[in-house]
């Protein structure tokens, strides 16, 4: 098994661009998280899906930041416009229910 | 918010035992301990979890006190791939959320 996989792995991008991070998650696993780690905050949760839909979004910072999962392969997480202070690693986790999460390698994101 | 308190780092030597302590004191009866790593930015990686019993597996022990009020991880012989943030996590049965706090840095030091 490939593991939880995740692109990019590191993305530098200019303030006001957009940026898109992208996940697939453990084959038949249903539930899927995204977190971000920044020295300041540590690991924060910012949403989960299970079985797709949304499940708890209270952790995402603004309405800059949106994510979906159109299929249980692709998750992707938005930021419109960024910001420097977005600047963090991105991870992604999987679980099959309640059982123990998967993370991916991340995204290190760096808004100029 | 993070439910748990853990010592900021520890140093353990290589072949030693490695006992990291977490406390727990506001944990209810339906909430289980998880113990996660980070290896230098690597993303975490799951240990063990347990209830209320002792549990063991590949990786290590987790020790929890009949109150349920802290645990303890070991890791039996710790080797210096050992050495990473470990992070102990209390989480609700049925509530599929983990809260990361700021874990214990252990330096294994050869």
């Amino acid at each position: 098994d490939a593991g939880v996989i995740q692109s990019p792995r590191h993305e530098v991008t200019e303030m006001g661009q957009e940026v898109t991070l992208r996940c697939k998650p453990i084959s038949g696993h249903n539930s899927l998280f995204w977190y971000r780690q920044t020295m300041m905050r540590g690991l924060e949760l910012l949403i989960y899906f299970n079985n797709n839909v949304p499940i708890d979004d209270s952790g995402m910072p603004e309405d800059r930041f949106s994510a979906k999962m159109p299929n249980a392969s692709f998750s992707t997480l938005k930021i419109q416009p960024s910001e420097p202070r977005d600047s963090a690693v991105y991870f992604c986790a999987s679980s099959q229910g309640l059982n123990e999460q998967f993370f991916g390698p991340g995204t290190r994101l760096t808004v100029l | 918010d993070a439910k748990t308190t853990q010592p900021p780092s520890m140093d353990c030597a290589e072949g030693r035992a490695a006992n990291l302590p977490c406390n727990h004191s506001t944990i209810s009866g339906n909430e289980y301990v998880y113990w996660y790593r980070q290896i230098h930015s690597q993303g975490p990686q799951y240990i063990i979890h347990g209830l209320k019993n002792n549990e063991t597996n590949e990786m290590a022990s987790l020790i929890i006190t009949e109150d349920r009020k802290s645990s303890t991880l070991i890791l039996p012989h710790a080797t210096l791939r050992d050495t990473a943030v470990y992070y102990c996590i209390v989480r609700e049965y049925n509530f599929n959320k983990f809260y990361f706090g700021s874990g214990t840095k252990l330096n294994v030091k050869p």
